[in-house]
């Protein structure tokens, strides 16, 4: 079965810009969520999607959006990127809605850095 | 909502055996257990859901004091591998919102 995939790997953008930061999840998986980890910040969450519905999100700026397609593959967006977006961000799927008796499966990551 | 874990950082010698607690102020239907070394993404260890139920790998070991609102993981007989960054991840009982730690670094040394 293949993992989580993440899509770019790195990515140098410059402040104001914007971001678009893909996820395909392990087939079968329907919910994919996202976070984003800078160094002594441990996994910060930003959002979890499930059948293509936003299920939670976490305390960051309007800036950053996302969505889930009917294939459960999820995009994220930062607008008007800052300095301080940059961060390594990964995605990670399970089966059913994080936590619970369902673990999550992390892809690679994908290392943003804004200049 | 966080969850606390401590110690923040623990150096080892291979064979000596460690603790990394998660504590939390709220209470909790689960508990999950994640390691990420260097460079790579989380790996699942253990899931230990309120009631007792428990998975993941058996080399692993997790307590979960439902009472207390913390769970405790325990490395034993420690290897060169265990080495990397230890995270709990919880879900309460009200919410369905599942938040990390910020992390336990574990350094095994020969």
């Amino acid at each position: 079965k293949a993992g989580v995939t993440q899509t770019p790997r790195y990515l140098i953008k410059t402040r104001g810009q914007q971001v678009t930061l893909s996820c395909s999840p392990i087939s079968g998986h329907r919910s994919v969520s996202w976070y984003q980890q800078t160094p002594g910040q441990g996994l910060q969450f930003l959002f979890e999607y499930f059948s293509e519905t936003q299920r939670n999100k976490g305390n960051f700026p309007g800036r950053f959006s996302g969505r889930q397609f009917s294939n459960s593959r999820s995009e994220m967006n930062v607008s008007t990127l800052e300095l301080g977006d940059s961060a390594l961000y990964l995605c990670a799927s399970s089966l059913a809605p994080s936590g619970g008796a369902y673990e999550q499966y992390f892809g690679p990551g994908t290392r943003l850095t804004v200049t | 909502q966080q969850p606390v874990q401590s110690p923040q950082a623990v150096i080892l010698r291979e064979g000596e055996d460690a603790v990394i607690n998660c504590s939390s102020s709220k209470a909790l239907y689960s508990v999950h257990w994640y390691r990420q070394k260097h460079g790579e993404a989380p790996v699942f260890l253990m899931i230990l859901l309120k009631g007792g139920e428990q998975k993941g790998h058996e080399k692993i070991s997790a307590s979960f004091n439902e009472k207390k609102q913390q769970s405790s993981l325990y490395l034993t007989a420690s290897q060169l591998s265990y080495s990397g960054t230890y995270f709990c991840g919880t879900e309460g009982n009200t919410g369905n919102q599942f938040y990390f730690g910020t992390g336990t670094s574990l350094t095994v040394i020969p």
